[in-house]
């Protein structure tokens, strides 16, 4: 069974730092790429960010280009994310997603996470 | 700002169906695939369809799924109240900002 738990949530003043973690398992970890997904409160999905298998092809939304970094250590079966410079528009609930092919471009998130909430706020 | 655009709701009574629209544009609908996701109150999305019109195991075929175009519709035939949820249609796009979309999501409410 394909389990993804977040963690690394919390409330954070408004230009600090935080950096989200997700336990894989129940998968081949290094067969797949993985994403972020954000949801804030009573809103929407927005993608945030991807990583293919090997860390060899990253990708960011624009809201986040510059200030938050995806990255992943297969070894561990981890993805983080790192984020900077945090505002006020980035508290969500932050999901990690499990893609459905090695990239993730053009791809898709077949599996979530039940998410870490990020709250920003002085 | 989702670039895909969904009503923000449709309804029907327990066996009816329903029809959801996620309109696009030829960057990312016209050019990619479309993925549809459930999400329950408080809990996280759930796959139903991929690649337009594909059902992962364990999804009844109550569950449909079409692209035309750059318009995708899911359709959900006998309505159960444990359908009520928001559901979201998601693709890629291909544009300067390349990267993932999801519509503005709708929510289904069984009357």
């Amino acid at each position: 069974e394909v389990q993804l738990v977040e963690s690394g949530g919390g409330l954070v003043q408004p230009g600090r730092s935080l950096r989200l973690s997700c336990a894989a398992s129940g998968f081949t970890f290094d067969d797949y790429a993985m994403h972020w997904v954000r949801q804030a409160p009573g809103k929407g999905l927005e993608w945030v960010s991807g990583i293919s298998w090997n860390s060899g092809s990253i990708g960011y939304a624009d809201s986040v280009k510059g200030r938050f970094t995806i990255s992943r250590d297969n070894a561990k079966n981890s993805l983080y994310l790192q984020m900077n410079s945090l505002r006020a528009e980035d508290t969500a609930l932050y999901y990690c997603a499990k893609d459905s092919l090695l990239d993730y471009s053009g791809s898709y998130p077949d599996y979530w996470g039940q998410g870490t909430l990020v709250t920003v706020s002085s | 700002q989702s670039v895909l655009t969904q009503p923000p709701s449709v309804s029907a009574a327990p066996g009816q169906k329903v029809t959801i629209s996620c309109s696009g544009s030829s960057s990312n609908i016209g050019n990619n695939y479309v993925s549809w996701y459930q999400q329950l109150p408080g809990t996280a999305p759930k796959l139903l369809i991929y690649d337009n019109n594909k059902r992962p195991s364990g999804i009844p075929d109550r569950f449909s799924g079409s692209k035309s175009g750059t318009s995708a519709t899911l359709g959900i035939t006998g309505l159960q109240t444990g359908d009520e949820a928001d559901y979201y249609c998601g693709t890629w796009d291909s544009s300067l900002s390349a990267g993932g979309v999801f519509g503005t999501g709708t929510k289904v409410t069984v009357l």
